[in-house]
């Protein structure tokens, strides 16, 4: 049972590109929260979504930022025009019922802008 | 809304001693604590969690202790081994809350 996977492990792009992260949560699990870490930095939340909606966006950036979860398919966390700033870690975590109660953490995606 | 502070930043301990973190947080409503431990380059990992309707848990060497009067709750880990050197954060979420607030971090050396 494989568990939370997140592709790329690493993702370089330079300022204006676009990103593009992917998660695909455990098996049975159709929850999805997404997290940011700055460099030596708790881990800060972002979005939490179930399939095919988003339920709270509360810490996403309100321009650049936008997340998905599609019936099909893993969710995506799109960064738009990128700036240095953007430049973190970013996890995802999945759980079997919309709470933080075991959560399980992805191994992440380090974005380097350049 | 809810803000986790945790003490300290760093701490290095002798291989066989025990090692404590603590953290506060400021939400009253906040009843769920859990423990994660980040390793370099990977994703963090739940080591241990308690909910406020009980003060301390324990699981081998790992323990977390609350006080939801003075809202902290510590992190306590006995016997140290190498193995234990890793980033620890703690957490909090409110009782149906999907999300969780991290504390900064301490990173834990544990010297041979």
């Amino acid at each position: 049972n494989a568990g939370v996977m997140q592709n790329p492990r690493h993702l370089v792009r330079r300022r204006g590109q676009e990103a593009r992260l992917r998660c695909s949560p455990m098996k049975g699990h159709s929850h999805v929260y997404w997290y940011r870490q700055l460099p030596e930095e708790g881990l800060k939340f972002m979005v939490y979504l179930q399939k095919e909606n988003i339920i709270d966006e509360s810490g996403m950036p309100k321009e650049r930022f936008s997340a998905e979860f599609p019936k099909e398919g893993p969710s995506i966390l799109r960064i738009q025009q990128v700036v240095r700033g953007d430049s973190a870690a970013y996890f995802c975590a999945s759980s079997p019922e919309g709470s933080a109660y075991g959560y399980t953490f992805g191994s992440g995606t380090r974005l380097t802008v350049v | 809304g809810e803000n986790v502070e945790q003490h300290p930043s760093t701490l290095s301990v002798q291989e066989g001693d025990s090692a404590v973190i603590k953290c506060t947080y400021s939400d009253s409503a906040s009843n769920y604590f859990p423990w994660y431990k980040q390793e370099l380059g990977k994703g963090p990992q739940l080591i241990i969690d308690i909910r406020s309707n009980v003060g301390e848990k324990k699981d081998q060497r790992i323990a977390v202790t609350l006080n939801k009067t003075a809202k902290h709750f510590s992190l306590h880990i006995t016997e140290t081994q190498p193995e234990d050197s890793a980033v620890y954060f703690c957490a909090a979420s409110r009782a149906g809350a999907q999300k969780l607030v991290f504390g900064q971090g301490t990173r834990l050396t544990i010297n041979p």
